[in-house]
């Protein structure tokens, strides 16, 4: 299963809605979730099954979709959000990520 | 809290084998699957293989089957995963993971610090 994310990479602003979408090459249900990455660190779970908030993650952070198309949402940008997040699915072996999407400051 | 801390890592010969552990601690490790993802330098992430509990049954990307094999030691709460025939493109830093859920959809929440794989003459 091909996991397409877009744009690879955007600039923002600190307080500006970020919308990331990720899209499968078949439908996957909800097994979607998705990473956020600092340079030089493990990745983190933001969101699983699609909606789910990790726990611990800002409220910030929202992901929908079901099927093929999800997006990933980060409402009012902080610093500390500039990162690489990538997406993955689980539906089936091998499991597959994203090429990632890279979020620098504007 | 849950901790994942990975060893073994350091430079192969092309050809060459390499067995990295993986110890986890602040989780009833017994009930869990593991998983190992791998990001080559300035790349993104790929998933290499899982093991769900008891160990019975393990899982591989196309990219590593008959060559890697996943092993867990729950007496010890530590995942392996060895490495045979080591190819260039196998250089990365691996990442232990722990699946969040036994049920599906299974997902990743919480991950080691890496440890890196340099494979070279």
């Amino acid at each position: 299963i091909q996991m397409t994310q877009s744009p690879s990479s955007l600039s923002a602003s600190v307080g500006d809605r970020v919308t990331i979408t990720c899209r499968a090459s078949q439908s996957i249900s909800n097994h979607l979730h998705w990473y956020q990455q600092k340079p030089g660190r493990a990745p983190n779970l933001l969101i699983y099954a699609a909606s789910s908030l990790h726990s611990g993650v800002p409220s910030r952070f929202t992901g929908s979709g079901s099927g093929t198309d999800f997006t990933l949402t980060i409402n009012s940008l902080k610093p500390e959000d500039f990162a690489t997040y990538y997406c993955q699915q689980s539906y089936g072996t091998p499991w597959t990520f994203g090429q990632g999407t890279k979020v620098e400051i504007k | 809290e849950v901790q994942l801390l990975e060893s073994g890592g350091g430079l192969v010969q092309p050809g060459g084998s390499l067995r990295l552990s993986c110890a986890a601690s602040g989780f009833t490790f017994t009930n869990y699957a593991m998983g190992w993802v791998r990001q080559a330098p300035g790349k993104g992430l790929e998933w290499v293989s899982s093991i769900f509990p008891g160990g019975d049954r393990t899982y591989y990307a196309d990219s590593v089957k008959g060559r890697f094999t996943i092993s867990r030691d729950d007496s010890r709460n530590t995942v392996y995963l060895q490495m045979n025939s080591q190819r260039a493109e196998d250089a990365a830093i691996y990442y232990c993971a722990k699946y969040g859920t036994v049920v599906t959809p299974y997902h990743l929440d919480f991950w080691g610090q890496g440890t890196r794989v340099t494979v070279s003459s």
